[in-house]
């Protein structure tokens, strides 16, 4: 059973500090992972898709690593910003199984 | 739509009662999920669609939760006789190929609360 852990749970810095958050899974036969942010009382956003061939992708201030033999992907936002405050969560696509599994989340506050 | 789109975005019902909530994939996809993410809490799969069948139901809560999808397109997840563990919000997802490298995209929800 493919397990997804997001550390830290909750993270809380200043504007224009570069964020890292980080997700480890223990199945490494993926299609792909994905990061999502929400927003409270919102639906998933999707950032970033990075399909199991690829070792990064970037978008704007976004960058998201994966190594997929270690089961390790981690999300930069450059720069932060007031607006980034949200949850942040990684979802992997598994070979073995049908679903998107889905870590606890990183709840980010980025402060003024 | 542009988006997947769920209805109705809240619902309150009363204990004992069945409640119906609607999915609206994206055109053409042909894979739906459905979660649930109770109050603080993370995403739980529930059941995953692949055209018309679902070849995963092993998230499904109990017997009173079944779901099902027509055409490839439209999905109803229903809940009998609600009880109130079952408020939470109740997200849906498609992507163009849920076996392939292809990204999910959410509905907003709709949450769902039973007193």
């Amino acid at each position: 059973k493919q397990e997804v852990t997001q550390i830290p749970a909750a993270l809380s810095v200043p504007e224009g500090e570069n964020l890292v958050l980080n997700c480890s899974f223990t199945d490494s036969a993926i299609y792909n992972l994905q990061w999502f942010r929400q927003d409270p009382g919102k639906g998933l956003t999707s950032l970033l898709l990075i399909q199991s061939s690829q070792r990064e992708q970037t978008s704007g201030r976004l960058n998201a690593s994966l190594d997929k033999s270690s089961g390790r992907s981690t999300l930069y936002i450059a720069a932060s910003q007031p607006g980034d405050s949200a949850t942040y969560l990684c979802a992997v696509n598994g070979i073995r199984d049908y679903k998107l599994s889905f870590g606890a989340g990183t709840t980010v506050t980025v402060r003024a | 739509g542009a988006g997947v789109s769920q209805s109705p975005s809240n619902k309150v019902t009363e204990k004992g009662k069945d409640v119906e909530l609607r999915c609206d994939p994206i055109s053409g996809h042909t894979a739906l999920y459905w979660y649930r993410q109770s109050l603080g809490q993370g995403l739980e799969f529930l059941i995953y669609f692949q055209g018309n069948s679902a070849p995963d139901k092993s998230g499904l809560p109990s017997d009173r939760f079944s779901a099902e999808r027509t055409g490839g397109s439209v999905s109803t997840l229903t809940i009998q006789r609600t009880q109130q563990e079952d408020s939470a919000v109740y997200l849906c997802a498609s992507s163009p190929d849920g076996q392939k490298n292809t990204e999910a995209f959410f509905g907003q929800g709709t949450r769902l609360t039973v007193v």
